[in-house]
């Protein structure tokens, strides 16, 4: 158990709708990072947030967007939602700083498996 | 920028035989390596990780992993497996901001 909450576990959606995933990061932890795992693939970087604020981004077009809160939990929104977007989203959380600090582990949450049909 | 690769996306191998799961990576600046395993139909777990320090890097459920260099690698193993280490695992390294990038995996199948 790594104290990283994520909701809903499963969500299926159809083309061209807008999802909102939720996760509560471990205690003492003020950084949230999002990655996206295709089937068969490793996990893809989506952006990270620090203290509320979007610290970097991979390559990910506007569509997926996100929020940290005061509390440090977080949320990923994906709009217009295309087949291509079914996946496993994994919210890690760390203790970071500005700018990232690439030594802090970062601990995993049990993802939440979208279906985009 | 950086990149990891995974060599082999499949491993068969008997309980308490001996692994090895290979991973490469490129980058031109000081690297933090980790390794995590996924359990099906669940999240990532930490096994070890490479910061500083000495090359060989003991983690959880006994295994272990070499940095090495000048050959730009670093591979997992376990001297012998068990049927519980059936999973998928993942090197990774990460970027100057603290997000990692991601192999594409390697599924280590163990058969009694």
């Amino acid at each position: 158990e790594t104290g990283v909450t994520q909701s809903p576990t499963h969500l299926i959606k159809t083309r061209g709708q807008q999802v909102t995933l939720r996760c509560s990061s471990q205690s003492g932890h003020n950084t949230v990072s999002w990655y996206q795992q295709a089937l068969g693939q490793g996990p893809q970087f989506i952006f990270q947030y620090y203290r509320e604020e979007e610290n970097g981004r991979g390559n990910f077009p506007p569509r997926f967007s996100g929020l940290q809160f005061p509390n440090y939990s977080s949320e990923l929104n994906v709009n217009a939602l295309e087949l291509d977007d079914s996946a496993l989203y994994l919210c890690a959380s760390s203790l970071g700083g500005q700018g990232g600090v690439a030594k802090n582990i970062q601990y995993f949450g049990a993802g939440t498996r979208l279906s985009v049909l | 920028a950086q990149s990891v690769t995974q060599l082999d996306s499949q491993v068969p191998v008997f309980e308490e035989a001996p692994v090895e799961l290979r991973c490469n990576y490129s980058s031109s600046v000081s690297v933090y390596l980790f390794w995590y395993v996924q359990y099906p139909n669940q999240g990532l777990q930490l096994l070890l990780k490479y910061l500083s320090g000495s090359t060989l890097v003991k983690g959880i459920n006994g295994f272990e992993a070499e940095f090495n260099k000048s050959q730009t690698s670093f591979h997992l193993r376990k001297p012998s497996v068990h049927i519980s280490d059936t999973a998928e695992y993942f090197c990774a390294v990460a970027q100057g901001q603290g997000n990692l990038i991601f192999g594409k995996g390697t599924k280590l199948s163990v058969k009694p």
